[in-house]
C-alpha cells in the first residue's frame, strides 16, 4: 500500500480483556517496528522485525505482550488481560532497507483506552 | 540508561522568526540523529537525520549536531503556523533502536 496502514484506530476494552492490533506496513519494506507512545511521552520501542523473525522483544514490557508478523509483511500486536496501564497509542513503523535505523515511516497508530 | 532529553515547552516564537529546538543526549555510541515533527493525534514524521558533527540544511530547516558536547539542535527559519507541532529528537548507534526524547511543543503566533 501507500502507506503504513494499522487497525483498529480506536479500541476501548475493559480491563482484563484481550485486544489485538493489526499493522500492514509499506509493501516490500523488510523491517517493522512497535512502540507505544503515552500522551505526553516520546514514542517507547516495544519489539523488531526483520522479515517474519522478531530479532529484539526487549521492549515489550511484560508476558502479557506477543507480537508477531508470520509472512514477513502484515504483523499482529496481542495484549492478553489488559490493564489500565496499557492505555497509550501503539504505533508500528517500518523502514525499507535491513537493519537500518531511523528513517521511520509510521502508521496512524492504534489508540488503546483500558477501563 | 541511555537518555535523550529534551525541554517539554511550550516553546512560543512569533511567525517569521527562527525557533531553535535542543535535545541533549546521554549515550556516546549514538552516531544517528532524527527530528521527527507529530502534529496532535497524528504520527511522527521525518523532518531531518544528522550523522556528522556539524550543521546541515534543508530548506527552512538546519539541524546542528554537536558530539562532544552531546547536544543535537533544530532551527527553522521563517517559523509558519503550519510548523506548530511537537518535535521529536531521536538518537541511535548502529544497532536499530532509537532512543525517542519526550518532545518539545512548539506553537508559531501569527
Amino acid at each position: 500500500g501507500a502507506g503504513v496502514s494499522q487497525s483498529p484506530r480506536y479500541k476501548v476494552a475493559k480491563r482484563g480483556q484481550d485486544v489485538a492490533l493489526r499493522c500492514d506496513p509499506i509493501s516490500g519494506h523488510v523491517s517493522l517496528f512497535w512502540y507505544q507512545q503515552a500522551l505526553g511521552q516520546g514514542p517507547e520501542f516495544l519489539t523488531y522485525f526483520q522479515n517474519e523473525a522478531q530479532l529484539d522483544k526487549s521492549g515489550l514490557p511484560s508476558d502479557r505482550f506477543f507480537a508477531e508478523r508470520p509472512e514477513g509483511s502484515v504483523s499482529t500486536l496481542k495484549i492478553q488481560r489488559t490493564q489500565q496501564e496499557d492505555s497509550a497509542v501503539y504505533l508500528c513503523a517500518s523502514i525499507s532497507r535491513q537493519g537500518n535505523t531511523g528513517e521511520l515511516f509510521f502508521g496512524e497508530g492504534s489508540r488503546l483506552t483500558v477501563l | 540508561q541511555k537518555e535523550v532529553e529534551q525541554n517539554s515547552g511550550p516553546l512560543s516564537v512569533p511567525e517569521g522568526a527562527i525557533a531553535s529546538l535542543n535535545c541533549t543526549y546521554s549515550d556516546r555510541g549514538s552516531q544517528s540523529f532524527f527530528w521527527y515533527r507529530q502534529y496532535s493525534g497524528k504520527s511522527p514524521e521525518l523532518i531531518m537525520f544528522i550523522y556528522s558533527n556539524g550543521d546541515k540544511e534543508d530548506g527552512r530547516f538546519t539541524a546542528q549536531l554537536n558530539k562532544a558536547s552531546q547536544y543535537v539542535s533544530l532551527l527553522i527559519r521563517d517559523s509558519q503556523p503550519s510548523d506548530s507541532a511537537t518535535y521529536l529528537c531521536a538518537g541511535g548507534d548502529s544497532n536499530y533502536q532509537l532512543i525517542w526524547g519526550a518532545g518539545t511543543k512548539l506553537i508559531i503566533k501569527p
